[in-house]
């Protein structure tokens, strides 16, 4: 079965260095999307992309945040200058599209992120 | 703006014991309703969804949920848990007018003892 694929899994970083999280999609899905969950807390929703280009975004996701879909397969999320509180398991996510009432979302494994 | 609540954050059972697992959402409108399960070191999985029609779904490994939508509420049932069954699991809905974002709960631990 398909499976959507994050690397890495374990990230660690300093404070105000960028990171780039990447995430493979399942191949035929068009919807592409991130999440993250900060330890204890619920799993938060980032942003969506279809068709190259945001499609929804949270207040979470403000201009240190930017995602690129750099080719056909990979589906970036990059943080510009990291904070302490970007700690967090990023989880991407993809589904089918382009019915988008109706939607079952796909979940990689998560990357761990820890900014020192 | 939608949120989801999910009242049981640790759940201890045995195993044969049945189970339920409350998940509560705020919103008026028509919603798409989930229920991931992530395993110990593994991802998010699907485990079941409801959209629109028979408000009883069924889902994998024996579990199943009622929508019930006077009471805004989503709860996972299974009538006799299993030692694998240990797992944290998740309760989600989507808005029909939040484009595709999923809106989680705090999720529900569960151990099930051998």
């Amino acid at each position: 079965e398909p499976e959507v694929t994050q690397t890495p899994s374990h990230q660690v970083t300093q404070m105000g260095q960028e990171v780039i999280l990447r995430c493979v999609p399942i191949s035929n899905h068009l919807y592409f999307y991130w999440y993250r969950q900060i330890l204890g807390q619920k799993v938060e929703f980032l942003v969506s992309f279809y068709n190259n280009e945001i499609s929804e975004k949270s207040e979470i996701f403000d201009d240190q945040f930017s995602v690129e879909r750099p080719d056909g397969s990979n589906f970036t999320l990059k943080i510009r200058s990291t904070k302490l509180e970007d700690s967090a398991m990023y989880f991407c996510a993809s589904s089918e599209g382009p019915d988008r009432t109706v939607e079952t979302q796909y979940f990689g494994p998560g990357t761990r992120l820890l900014v020192l | 703006a939608q949120s989801v609540s999910q009242h049981n954050h640790h759940v201890i059972l045995s195993e044969a014991a049945s189970l339920e697992l409350g998940c509560n959402y705020s919103y008026g409108g028509t919603v798409n309703l989930f229920w991931y399960v992530q395993y110990p070191g593994q991802h998010l999985q699907l485990l079941l969804k409801y959209f629109s029609g028979d408000p009883l779904v069924k889902g994998i490994k024996g579990f199943e949920a009622e929508f019930i939508k006077s009471k805004f509420s989503f709860n996972l049932r299974k009538p006799s848990v299993q030692w694998s069954d240990t797992a944290e699991y998740f309760c989600a809905v989507n808005a029909n007018n939040a484009g595709n974002m999923l809106t989680f709960g705090g999720g529900t631990r569960l151990m099930v003892k051998p």
